[in-house]
């Protein structure tokens, strides 16, 4: 059974600062993954699609890796802002589902 | 502009009223689902679909009842509500179940169960 896992659970930063949230995932299987951003009481919204031939996809001051041998992905934020503040999700989709893991929970301070 | 649009946003209930939450998408995308999404459980999916008149559970079916009987519209029903079924709903949708597609996210239901 395909279990992720999304460390840290929560990290608070100063603005400016880079940084790495990881994602790691128990079946190699799978035919993409996805990065989406939740802010409080709202909807997902999609940041990042990798597929599983891809090793990186970048968008902005974002930049999402995948490894799928060792089962792990990176969100890199570049720059951050105080506007990051958030929850990432990762979630990967391999037999017939997305399978989220529980998520990071972003704060970036002024 | 692509979307998925789910109605209402936020909806109080009684236990027992019978309640439908719609779920619409206008990117003539297969396959649709439903999610819940609670506290220290993360996101689950209810139950999905992945065309017209093909529907299947999944993770926490119990309770909840599902149509698609055209395309773009993929209701979820909940025919004797409980408390337990408290949650923040999401409906996605994505062009087809595998081979790559990311998925679109509507912006959830809130939905309080009293």
């Amino acid at each position: 059974k395909q279990e992720v896992t999304q460390i840290p659970a929560a990290l608070s930063v100063p603005e400016g600062e880079n940084l790495v949230l990881n994602c790691s995932f128990t079946d190699s299987a799978i035919y993409n993954l996805q990065w989406f951003r939740q802010d409080p009481g709202k909807g997902l919204t999609s940041l990042l699609l990798i597929q599983s031939s891809q090793r990186e996809q970048t968008s902005g001051r974002l930049n999402a890796s995948l490894d799928k041998s060792s089962g792990r992905s990176t969100l890199y934020i570049a720059a951050s802002q105080p506007g990051d503040s958030a929850t990432y999700l990762c979630a990967v989709f391999n037999t017939d589902k997305l399978i989220f893991g529980t998520g990071t929970r972003l704060q970036v301070f002024p | 502009e692509a979307q998925v649009t789910q109605n209402p946003r936020y909806l109080i209930t009684v236990t027992g009223k019978k309640l439908t939450v719609t779920c619409s998408q206008n990117m003539n995308h297969e396959y649709m689902s439903w999610y819940r999404q609670d506290p220290g459980l993360g996101l689950r999916q209810i139950y999905y679909s992945m065309n017209v008149e093909v529907t299947d559970k999944g993770d926490v079916p119990e309770g909840y009842k599902v149509s698609r009987k055209e395309k773009r519209n993929f209701p979820l029903i909940l025919e004797s509500p409980s408390p337990n079924q408290t949650s923040l709903y999401f409906c996605a949708s994505s062009l087809r179940r595998a081979g790559g597609y990311g998925y679109t996210f509507g912006s959830g239901t809130r939905l309080t169960v009293v």
